[in-house]
């Protein structure tokens, strides 16, 4: 069974505070990371699509780094901000399939607070 | 560029009934999946459509079945609804290559009393 976890389940911060978060799947036949932003009453926004070990990918205040060899993904946020707050999914595609079945972890959810 | 859209948003059934859920991607996009979210669950995937074809499928009863129109929308059912099937029910769309980014709906919200 694939297995994807992430920790920590959910994290309180100031404003202006950086964060990260740890995404663990399976080493062995890898494919694709993908992290997601999910805000309360909001279709999953997606951040990254990482695919290549040692990408580093980075969108405004937030980037991650992958490590396919030992199976992680760091998602960071620099300066974290109240529009912050949602819960950060990573979901993991296996093999070579070319398909849209991805193993989503149970996420972090994040709350910045002012 | 519409995003994906899903209908209905909301819907209370009844034990042993059916309900259809419907998903209209991205205008290109040739891919649908869907996936279900239950209290205390991360998102679980059923099944994903390609031009038509079920390409993948989840470990789910066969009481969810789903299909795909030529015009790349798609439906999922649910036959004789258990109480276990309330859940916030999420489609997505991709182009249909792997890597590809993959664009979520809002979802429909199924309660089952």
């Amino acid at each position: 069974i694939l297995n994807v976890e992430q920790s920590p389940q959910s994290l309180h911060v100031q404003e202006g505070d950086s964060t990260n978060f740890t995404c663990s799947f399976p080493s062995s036949n890898f494919y694709a990371l993908h992290w997601y932003r999910w805000e309360t009453a909001k279709s999953p926004e997606a951040l990254f699509v990482m695919t290549l070990n040692g990408d580093e990918k980075k969108k405004g205040r937030i980037s991650a780094t992958l490590n396919t060899k030992e199976g992680y993904s760091y998602l960071y946020i620099k300066g974290s901000q109240p529009e912050d707050s949602a819960t950060y999914l990573c979901a993991f595609l296996h093999g070579s399939s070319n398909t849209g079945k991805l193993i989503f972890g149970q996420g972090t959810t994040l709350q910045v607070k002012p | 560029k519409a995003g994906v859209t899903q209908t209905p948003r909301y819907l209370i059934k009844t034990r042993g009934q059916q309900v259809t859920l419907s998903c209209s991607p991205i205008s290109g996009h040739r891919s649908v999946s869907w996936y279900q979210q239950t209290p205390g669950q991360g998102l679980q995937f059923l099944f994903e459509y390609f031009s038509e074809t079920q390409r993948n499928k989840g470990n789910f009863p066969g009481r969810f079945s789903g299909r795909q129109f030529s015009n790349s929308r798609s439906e999922m059912n649910v036959s004789t609804l258990e109480l276990g099937d309330s859940a916030l029910y999420l489609c997505a769309s991709s182009p249909g290559q792997t890597g590809n980014t993959i664009y979520f709906g809002e979802g429909s919200w199924l309660t089952v009393v």
